[in-house]
């Protein structure tokens, strides 16, 4: 969606660190996500963060938010092979669950 | 863990026919599923919300008479699409939101994938 930018491709080596960036327009956002897709199939929520926090840290996940720039990252910690796929930054309005998508990234890791 | 199947995940169909897809919700219920299509590289475009026992609510620019959607119950929402032709071929994911979750989480199906000849 034309509110939520992030880059197209990223190509990482296995057991390097991945960052993917994300933009949103929507200062009211409420709720920001990060999806995961893997080739012909949906999407898997990995973690999200709501609007009031700067950061969130799940296992290899780490998710940072700086709301004044309105910019959105996942880092992924030691990047493995099955870490490739398509992974989609996303947010929601205060009183809407509608999501708003952005174009994915995709990421390939390289042996 | 919230669970949202499809089926089918793939169908084949002449132009001029109309497809069924199902969403369902298996462990939880869901009075607002939502109908997205995906087109090869590109972003989840939303295209309805569908709420349980009410009209669906459509996109701007996405046709109900084309794209029918039906939420019989608080674990089934349809998507008819009618007199299929090729520029209807595309991947259809369902989300459904958990009428218990404590934030705006959608759970996602694993797609369609629809092709029309």
């Amino acid at each position: 969606g034309e509110d939520v930018e992030q880059s197209l491709f990223l190509s990482v080596r296995e057991g390097d660190s991945s960052v993917i960036n994300c933009t949103y327009t929507d200062s009211s956002s409420t709720y920001l996500y990060w999806y995961k897709q893997e080739p012909g199939a949906g999407l898997q929520l990995l973690t999200y963060i709501f609007s009031n926090m700067d950061m969130k840290q799940d296992q290899r996940l780490t998710v940072l938010l700086n709301k004044k720039d309105k910019h959105l990252s996942l880092r992924i910690a030691d990047t493995q092979t099955g870490d490739s796929a398509i992974y989609f930054c996303a947010e929601t309005p205060p009183k809407g669950s509608k999501l708003s998508f952005g174009a994915g990234t995709t990421v390939t890791v390289r042996a | 863990g919230a669970v949202v199947s499809q089926h089918p995940s793939r169908v084949i169909c002449k132009s001029g026919t109309s497809v069924k897809i199902e969403c369902r919700s298996l462990d939880f219920q869901a009075t607002t599923m939502f109908w997205y299509r995906q087109f090869p590289k590109q972003s989840l475009m939303l295209m309805a919300t569908s709420n349980e026992g009410s009209k669906a609510t459509y996109e701007q620019g996405v046709e109900k008479d084309k794209f029918l959607i039906n939420h019989a119950s608080l674990t089934l929402s349809t998507l008819t699409v009618t007199s299929a032709h090729p520029e209807d071929s595309s991947f259809y994911i369902c989300s459904a939101r958990d009428v218990g979750g404590a934030y705006t989480e959608q759970f996602f199906g694993p797609g369609t994938r629809l092709t029309v000849l």
